[in-house]
């Protein structure tokens, strides 16, 4: 069956370092992924996404890279502060779907001051 | 602009009550899913929905589970006879339209349904 996963559940930085949180993904047919943010007691917060036809996209402090050769993708966060701590999930829309997301487990990230 | 409310934000039941879960979509969004997340894990899906319709209910447990849509009003996760194991943070996301990944698509804060 299809799945995604993560190859951390946890990762600690320093305040200021640059995070890299990955995520594979199994289903070939998948084609928008997107990475989710999630505080304690919240839903999960769009951070980013990124098409198939895309190996790299960029936004505020963070960037996606996908590499469909090896079904993986990353999440990096520049200057990592402590509001980022959070869980990150990364998610795919299940094999090509237009609605249905699968998620990954997640990564704890903590912020160190 | 509210965002997609959920109520209530967290829900004690006993083994074998019902569990209700109501989900208001944002404004002008037409669309719901609804999905849950067991201690520890990612989100996964369970049914979507648009008014007074079940497009997908795929994910749902084939019994005591049931959602609604209808031309008024929230959402409605039902869970009849709840167990232990239906204890989980269920979420709702909303769109305006039928599209992927994150086009019109946020999340409620969640209903946390502790079953005892």
């Amino acid at each position: 069956g299809e799945s995604v996963g993560l190859h951390l559940p946890t990762l600690s930085v320093q305040e200021g370092d640059n995070s890299i949180i990955n995520c594979a993904y199994s289903n070939s047919a998948s084609d928008y992924f997107i990475w989710y943010k999630q505080e304690s007691g919240k839903g999960p917060q769009f951070i980013i996404d990124i098409r198939s036809n895309m190996d790299k996209r960029q936004g505020q402090r963070v960037t996606v890279l996908l590499n469909k050769t090896v079904k993986h993708l990353s999440l990096q966060i520049a200057a990592t502060q402590p509001g980022d701590s959070a869980v990150y999930f990364c998610a795919t829309n299940s094999g090509g779907s237009n609605y249905k997301l699968t998620f990954g487990k997640g990564t704890l990230l903590t912020v160190n001051p | 602009n509210a965002g997609v409310m959920q109520n209530p934000r967290h829900l004690v039941r006993r083994r074998g009550q019902e569990a209700r879960l109501r989900c208001s979509p944002m404004k002008g969004h037409s669309h719901v899913y609804w999905y849950r997340q067991l201690p520890e894990e990612g989100l996964k899906f369970m049914v979507y929905l648009q008014k007074e319709n079940i497009i997908d209910e795929s994910g749902m447990p084939k019994e005591r589970f049931s959602a609604e849509f209808p031309k008024e009003g929230p959402s409605i996760l039902r869970i009849q006879q709840v167990v232990r194991g239906d204890s989980a943070a269920y979420f709702c996301a909303s769109s305006p339209r039928r599209q992927g990944g994150n086009y019109g698509y946020t999340f409620g804060s969640g209903t946390r349904l502790t079953v005892v």
